[in-house]
């Protein structure tokens, strides 16, 4: 079974508007961190924001926040005001913190940003 | 601000032979990861290095593989005998702790077996 779902293969956006990237995961560990990277077409991953199963309140960080919803076990990445730099693969990323440490990927949503 | 480099950026080798991909952790990381991603997929762990042995490895990571920190900087990653199954972009990781901090990862080094 995967571990984390990303549905959307590719993703549309205009210039200057929000987009929502899904991600679902599956772990039975209380403890847990969620992750995104991005990876533009250079090929270098950037961690752009975290989660922890504990925390309170969604995680943001600039134009990126995190629709963290742990009943439905959904860390879905916001980014607000998109910019044409913002084309590139996204991926979702679980490290559960029993047993093994070793994040799971997974497979990644391109987005495309029209001007 | 600190960052993961990797070099070289670009290596090509023939089948058979040995390739070494090199990569500069950030200086007071102490956990250290090798993931591969092969073209159009996503990324898959290879191994995870700690206190100067490996912590953990996949199924992916075979004899073929080994890693080694030969002094305080570098973290090396050797395939021993290329297959052309093993052309993929390699990424080096680190990370501060295990917990919740995330891993940095350097550019990648896309190794092209012929």
């Amino acid at each position: 079974a995967q571990k984390i779902t990303q549905t959307q293969p590719g993703m549309f956006v205009q210039e200057k508007e929000a987009v929502t990237l899904d991600c679902t995961y599956d772990t039975s560990d209380p403890s847990y961190g969620l992750f995104w990277y991005k990876q533009p077409s250079s090929g270098e991953m950037i961690f752009l924001i975290y989660q922890g199963s504990y925390d309170q309140q969604n995680a943001t960080e600039g134009r990126y926040s995190l629709n963290f919803q742990k009943a439905r076990k959904s860390a879905n990445l916001v980014i607000s005001a998109s910019q044409l730099g913002d084309s590139a693969m996204y991926f979702c990323a679980m490290r559960e913190s029993g047993g093994s440490y070793i994040p799971t990927f997974g497979r990644g949503t391109s987005l495309i940003v029209h001007p | 601000e600190p960052e993961v480099t990797q070099t070289p950026s670009h290596q090509v080798t023939q089948m058979g032979q040995e390739v070494i991909l090199r990569c500069v952790p950030i200086s007071n990381h102490l956990y250290f990861y090798w993931y591969r991603q092969i073209l159009g997929q996503k990324v898959e762990f290879l191994v995870s290095f700690y206190n100067n042995e490996i912590s953990e490895k996949s199924e992916i990571f075979d004899d073929q593989f080994s890693v080694e920190r030969p002094d305080g900087s570098n973290f090396t990653l050797k395939i021993r005998s290329t297959k052309l199954e093993d052309s993929a972009m390699y990424f080096c990781a680190s990370s501060a702790h295990l917990d919740n901090q995330p891993q940095h990862f350097g550019d990648g080094t896309r190794l092209s077996i012929l």
